[in-house]
């Protein structure tokens, strides 16, 4: 398997601009992750999936931010309109099912640094 | 959720052992203690994580407090492929909430 997938790898944008981050986790996994990294915040998580149903999105900053999972092997998360403080590198991750022993490992993709001017 | 508290940031001289603390005093008896590492300009990635028992893998070992309110992610042998940050979390394996808080972590510094 060639781990989880994101792009695009870089995006520059404007401000005001929509912008659409995509993910394909690993095959087999349902559960899949978004995260933001900032300097200031260090890594948040902004929304996870379960079998394409969105769990939890209580990290989402604001309405400004979607995700949708429309099958178990694609993602988006669209940022409609950007601004500035928008800036960071954005991860998707991916993990089978949470089990007795806790053997949920996260494997997260190569991230998309996110430029909004 | 239970949190935890690491350093900002330790240093290590290339060959020796490391060993990079972790407190996590609320830990409820559900929570499993993971342990990831994040390499510059890459997203993280899985170390290890216990329950109890100490753990050993091929990249590190994990030993585990008796009260389970600390534990300690030990790197036999340091290399200077392992200046990482390294984040505690806990992951609870009860169906309830899962939503691992990742927080800061550890900045280690391998000096060669």
């Amino acid at each position: 398997d060639a781990g989880v997938i994101q792009s695009p790898r870089h995006e520059v944008t404007e401000m005001g601009q929509e912008v659409t981050l995509r993910c394909k986790p690993i095959s087999g996994h349902d559960y899949l992750f978004w995260y933001r990294q900032t300097m200031m915040r260090g890594l948040e998580l902004l929304i996870y999936f379960n079998n394409n149903v969105p769990i939890d999105d209580s990290g989402m900053p604001e309405d400004r931010f979607s995700a949708k999972m429309p099958n178990a092997s694609f993602s988006t998360l669209k940022i409609q309109p950007s601004e500035p403080r928008d800036s960071a590198v954005y991860f998707c991750a991916s993990s089978f099912r949470v089990t007795r022993q806790g053997g949920n490992e996260q494997f997260f993709g190569p991230g998309t640094r996110l430029t909004v001017l | 959720d239970a949190k935890t508290t690491q350093p900002n940031s330790m240093e290590s001289n290339e060959e020796e052992p490391v060993h990079l603390p972790c407190n996590h005093s609320t830990i409820s008896g559900t929570d499993y203690i993971h342990w990831y590492r994040q390499l510059p300009s890459q997203g993280p990635e899985y170390v290890i994580h216990g329950l109890t028992s100490n753990v050993n893998n091929r990249m590190a070992s994990l030993a585990i407090a008796e009260d389970r309110k600390s534990s300690t992610l030990i790197l036999h042998r340091a290399t200077l492929r392992d200046a990482a940050v390294y984040y505690c979390i806990l992951i609870s394996a009860s169906g309830g909430s899962y939503i691992p808080t990742f927080g800061r972590g550890t900045s280690l510094i391998v000096h060669p």
